[in-house]
């Protein structure tokens, strides 16, 4: 069974620096889709960044950028120039092989301090 | 280019009453899933429509339902509800279904009494 681990529970960074969330998965498929949301508290569910298995390039979505280690089973979201409004709790996804069946982490939560 | 759209956003039921739930995906997105979050479970898949007939299903109760409609508008619903179904419930479009981007809505939060 896929499964996606967040180990950090809580993260804080000073704000204009860039902060690492780590995200590790496990599947035995050879395609799947990697995905990172923000959840601020009011729930929406605001999509960041998507990687495929098959993309041989890390993805980049203006602050966001997803460290992307296939060898390693690992899709860590670095968000450089850290701003106040990206205090939020973070999650990582995968999507199964067929349809749209999302697989989440536990969650991190992000502060940014001023 | 409008969002996904989920209503209501707030809802309170008490125990036994059923609920349904809407979303509209994004225009011309012909794939959407539901899914459940909750503080102790997190985020898990309910079920998933794709051109009007269910693609996928998560481990639920055959109390949670959904359809999916011509024109892609979704709902779910959930019968004889209980206490341990509040939560907030997230609906999520994708343009084709096995890869690409999936957007949510800002979910509908469920609190049965």
């Amino acid at each position: 069974a896929q499964k996606i681990t967040q180990t950090q529970p809580g993260m804080f960074v000073q704000e204009k620096e860039a902060v690492t969330l780590d995200c590790t998965y496990d599947t035995s498929d050879q395609s799947y889709g990697l995905f990172w949301y923000k959840q601020p508290s009011s729930g929406e569910m605001i999509f960041l960044i998507y990687q495929g298995s098959y993309d041989e390039q890390n993805a980049t979505e203006g602050r966001y950028s997803l460290n992307f280690q296939k060898a390693r089973k690992s899709a860590n979201l670095v968000i450089s120039a850290s701003q106040l409004g990206d205090s939020a709790m973070y999650f990582c996804a995968m999507r199964e092989k067929y349809g749209n069946k999302l697989v989440f982490g536990a969650g991190t939560i992000l502060r940014v301090k001023s | 280019k409008a969002g996904v759209t989920q209503t209501p956003r707030y809802l309170i039921k008490t125990r036994g009453q059923q609920v349904t739930l809407s979303c509209s995906p994004i225009s011309g997105h012909r794939s959407v899933s539901w899914y459940q979050q909750t503080p102790g479970q997190g985020l898990q898949f309910l079920f998933e429509y794709f051109s009007e007939t269910q693609r996928n299903k998560g481990n639920f109760p055959g109390r949670f339902s959904g359809r999916q409609f011509s024109n892609s508008r979704s709902e779910m619903n959930v019968s004889t509800l209980e206490l341990g179904d509040s939560a907030l419930y997230l609906c999520a479009s994708s343009l084709r279904g096995d890869t690409g981007e999936l957007f949510f809505g800002e979910g509908s939060r469920l609190t049965v009494l």
